[in-house]
């Protein structure tokens, strides 16, 4: 069955960039996303990319994908505490005959 | 659009109760799914809707659990009877229809249970 990884927290001081790490194994994965989620809040998409992209860039977001390898990055640039929020790695099939496989999410933790 | 409504926000009830979760999804949207949050389990997807029938009810955790669509504009998500370990945020999502970057789906503010 489909599986997404990701690691369960990060830390980084304001200012810094921040690399989230995902890693997926369903190869017929078409589209990958990221989640946000903020205290006491639901998800909130922040941006995706299609399998066929290698990377997009949204602002201060950075997206990039390993196709070959199964592996997804999210950069956030300058980094605010703002920014502090577990984030969800997702992936679906173009067929979309199933539901979105979620990671467990990462926690990002932000220091002043 | 006002967004995924669920409701209660917030249910505190005692081992044995009903508890019934309530969501509305976003006007128009095909899809709905139900998930359940904790800190030990993480995000899991307990069912989902098209067109108000479910799909894929694989993660229903137990008997106990069920669901229901009467139409397109209502979900309930059923507990009977609750048990501590039931404690967690349910979250309802709705999507509008598969095959497109649409398959995103929004998350409703989520329903925090406890179960004492």
């Amino acid at each position: 069955g489909e599986d997404v990884e990701q690691s369960l927290f990060l830390s980084v001081r304001e200012g810094d960039s921040s690399v989230i790490n995902c890693t997926y194994t369903d190869s017929s994965s078409t589209y990958l996303y990221w989640y946000k989620q903020e205290p006491g809040a639901g998800l909130q998409l922040l941006t995706y990319i299609f399998s066929n992209m290698d990377m997009k860039q949204d602002q201060r977001l950075t997206v990039l994908l390993n196709k070959k390898d199964k592996h997804l990055s999210l950069r956030i640039a300058d980094t605010q505490t703002g920014d502090s929020a577990i984030y969800f790695c997702a992936e679906g099939d173009y067929t979309g005959r199933r539901a979105l496989t979620f990671g467990s999410g990462t926690r990002l933790q932000v220091q002043p | 659009d006002a967004g995924v409504i669920q409701s209660p926000r917030h249910e505190v009830t005692e081992m044995g109760q009903e508890v019934t979760l309530r969501c509305k999804p976003i006007s128009g949207h095909d899809y709905l799914f139900w998930y359940r949050q904790t800190m030990m389990r993480g995000l899991e997807l307990l069912i989902y809707f098209n067109n108000n029938v479910p799909i894929d009810d694989s993660g229903m955790p137990e008997d106990r659990f069920s669901a229901k669509m009467p139409n397109a504009s209502f979900s309930t998500l059923k507990i009977q009877p609750s048990e501590p370990r039931d404690s967690a945020v349910y979250f309802c999502a709705s999507s509008p229809a598969p095959g497109m970057i649409s398959e995103t789906q929004y998350f409703g503010p989520g329903t925090r249970l406890l179960v004492l």
